[in-house]
């Protein structure tokens, strides 16, 4: 049974860059058939797709990034813990979330891919307060 | 940008049906993905493709689409089925991944 576990530190400051860290149980990240993500949910307001990565070699990985925070985050993998992590600079109060890691499935369909999140970890609260 | 489209909540009796809609301008292109998530879980699939349901997800949970819209059904809702539920889908291009606000379904 394939299991996701979320850490990192549940307060930070505004300015402060967030690193969170997805622990893999049940699966490997390296294994090449599955992507990694990571989604957001902020207080009051609906999911968010943060991005993906799948792991291709030490320093070329795939990776997909929201537009709208593809100047601050960068995703890596560390396949000697089974682990994938997050990095989100320069951190604001609008990033006050429950944060989530997902594996991602890819489906061939007739003319495209098609991507969805299969299993979630139960997230991990994040506050960034002065 | 795009976006997906949810009612912010819907109410049902036990034992009735409760309709969850999302519209969305690629939806015709693109599949809908369904997922259930109670304050503090996991989010769990519960319809993908469309109309696929995963396995040990009941029976009464079954999803459609036509045109921009798809729904999600659950039939003869339980109390054990309240929660928020987030249709999910990409843009025509495949590049954006955006999930639906969100509906609440309350089974009271």
């Amino acid at each position: 049974q394939v299991q996701l576990q979320e850490s990192g530190p549940g307060l930070l400051k505004p300015s402060e860059t967030l690193s969170l860290t997805c622990t893999v149980s049940g699966d490997i990240v390296d294994g090449g058939t599955y992507y990694w993500s990571w989604i957001r949910l902020p207080p009051g307001k609906g999911l968010e797709y943060i991005g993906y990565i799948l792991y291709t070699g030490i320093t070329n990985n795939n990776t997909n990034y929201n537009p709208s925070l593809k100047s601050r985050v960068t995703f890596s993998v560390d396949t000697s813990k089974n682990q994938f992590s997050l990095k989100l600079t320069s951190v604001t109060a609008a990033d006050t979330a429950v944060y989530y890691c997902a594996r991602v499935v890819r489906v061939s369909g007739a003319a495209h891919y098609y991507f969805y999140m299969d299993v979630w970890g139960k997230g991990t609260t994040v506050t960034v307060s002065s | 940008s795009y976006e997906l489209t949810q009612p912010p909540s819907v109410s049902v009796s036990p034992g009735q049906a409760a309709r969850i809609t999302c519209s969305g301008d690629a939806l015709p292109r693109k599949y809908a993905y369904w997922y259930q998530h109670k304050s503090g879980q996991a989010p769990v699939l519960v319809i993908y493709e469309d109309t696929k349901r995963p396995s040990g997800i009941p029976e009464r949970f079954s999803g459609s689409s036509s045109g921009t819209m798809a729904t999600l059904t659950i039939s003869g809702a339980q109390v054990e089925d309240e929660g928020d539920y987030y249709c999910y889908s990409t843009d025509s291009s495949g590049n954006l991944w955006v999930f639906g606000g969100g509906t609440r379904v309350a089974v009271l």
